[in-house]
């Protein structure tokens, strides 16, 4: 079955240190693979999608991501956190163009000062 | 860009009571729609897929007498919870796939999300 893995849970960073968030899916084609971000109580923000072509791609708020297909995988990666990224980050997979998107179950991040 | 709207964003009910939530493209025209729940804490699942003037097609373990959808028009779809109960209680969030170009993105376009608590 089509699916997606977001291994940890919880990572905690300090502030101004760098940050990757892992993403892997199963899947025998390339997919449609995006990452989101939720603030508690709101919506998703699109932070990156990736569709084909060059495999790094960058987001908003500094963040960036790569497709690694040999991997399976689409990490999130930032240089420098701050404060204001704590959040829950969602990696999510579509597999056809316009089919419903399947998300991993979440990485939640803090922050420390 | 492509917005989607829902409303309301925050409802209180009564147990027993049903409550209609919309989901609303408005700037694109959405020819189908998914409506996904979060329970606290955790991931999106999917509920159902809605396409424009046909019947809505439920995942598994998801009760459609219960979770009314309607997909009435190429802008807007409706989640309609019947006889709520406070185990309904979650955040649903409906997002819409658009026509032409911005549909062949693979894409979906999500709304803000309505959180429904049933008393």
């Amino acid at each position: 079955a089509q699916s997606v893995t977001q291994p940890d849970i919880h990572i905690t960073v300090s502030e101004g240190a760098s940050l990757e968030l892992r993403c892997n899916y199963s899947y025998g084609a390339t997919p449609y693979l995006f990452w989101y971000v939720q603030s508690p109580g709101q919506g998703l923000q699109l932070l990156l999608k990736y569709f084909s072509g060059d495999t790094l791609v960058q987001g908003i708020k500094g963040f960036e991501a790569e497709f690694k297909r040999s991997q399976s995988s689409f990490n999130l990666r930032k240089p420098s956190v701050h404060w204001s990224d704590a959040a829950e980050y969602f990696c999510a997979v579509g597999y056809q163009a316009g089919t419903a998107l399947i998300f991993g179950k979440g990485t939640t991040l803090s922050v420390s000062s | 860009g492509a917005v989607v709207s829902q409303h309301p964003s925050r409802v209180i009910c009564k147990s027993g009571t049903s409550v209609k939530i919309e989901c609303r493209s408005l700037d694109f025209q959405a020819t189908t729609m998914f409506w996904y729940r979060q329970f606290p804490k955790q991931s999106l699942m999917l509920m159902a897929t809605s396409n424009e003037g046909s019947k809505a097609t439920y995942e598994q373990g998801v009760e459609k007498d219960k979770f009314l959808i309607n997909h009435a028009s190429l802008t807007l779809s409706t989640l309609t919870v019947t006889s709520a109960h406070p185990e309904d209680s979650s955040f649903y969030i409906c997002s819409a796939r658009g026509t032409g170009d911005i549909g062949n993105t693979g894409e979906l376009f999500f709304g803000e999300g309505s959180r429904l608590t049933v008393l």
